[in-house]
């Protein structure tokens, strides 16, 4: 069974950073690409981060661009999100999900997310 | 630039069947995308991959009463037999031949 379990989300002050971990189980990590969605309050789907299965396609949203960095480590089956310079409009829902193709496609699994608070 | 239409509300009755829509932007009719379901309060759900020609394969357990289809560049999601259960957001997502993906507005589907 796949499984995607999100954490380091919690409440920091604008101008903070904050770093969120995805740990994934029930498949093989290394042959899928993987993404970082947000949802902010009463509002929809927002992608912001992905990453082929060799990080060596990497992909922000322009809102995201050049504060947040998305990585993966193969050997620990994890994804990660650092968060620079954070702003109010950073609050939301953050989801980690699973692409079925190693780059470019769509996402087949998702985590139940972790919440992000900006806010002083 | 690829965008994705969705109607903001659609609504149906117990029992009966909706078919929600999802339009892809000019230029880009031949674009598969995939069909999720956020029920409330619970974290997205893959129901299905659609492709331009209409055919799509389901994620796990999705059950046969979610169905899609396509013409030109109208994605469609049909829900029938509705039940209770199916009230919720309907995200429809694509994406282009890099990592970026798009998602839809969503379509806040009410079962009367």
């Amino acid at each position: 069974e796949v499984q995607l379990v999100e954490s380091g989300g919690g409440l920091v002050q604008p101008g903070r950073s904050l770093r969120l971990s995805c740990a994934a189980s029930g498949f093989t990590f290394d042959d899928y690409a993987m993404h970082w969605v947000r949802q902010a309050p009463g509002k929809g789907l927002e992608w912001v981060s992905g990453i082929s299965w060799n990080s060596g396609s990497i992909g922000y949203a322009d809102s995201v661009k050049g504060r947040f960095t998305i990585s993966r480590d193969n050997a620990k089956n994890s994804l990660y999100l650092q968060m620079n310079s954070l702003r109010a409009e950073d609050t939301a829902l953050y989801y980690c999900a699973k692409a079925p193709a190693a780059a470019a496609g769509p996402i087949d699994y998702w985590g139940q997310g972790t919440l992000v608070t900006v806010s002083s | 630039q690829l965008v994705l239409t969705q109607s903001p509300s659609a609504s149906a009755s117990l029992g009966a069947s909706v078919k929600l829509t999802c339009t892809l932007s000019s230029g880009h009719s031949s674009y598969a995308i995939a069909w999720h379901q956020q029920q409330p309060e619970k974290g997205p759900r893959y129901l299905m991959k659609l492709n331009s020609d209409g055919s799509h394969s389901k994620g796990d357990g999705i059950p046969d009463r979610f169905s899609g289809s396509s013409s030109g560049a109208e994605r469609y999601l049909t829900i029938s037999s509705l039940q209770s259960e199916d009230e919720a957001d309907y995200y429809c997502q694509t994406w282009g031949t890099g990592i970026p993906v798009v998602f839809g507005g969503g379509t806040k589907l009410t079962v009367l």
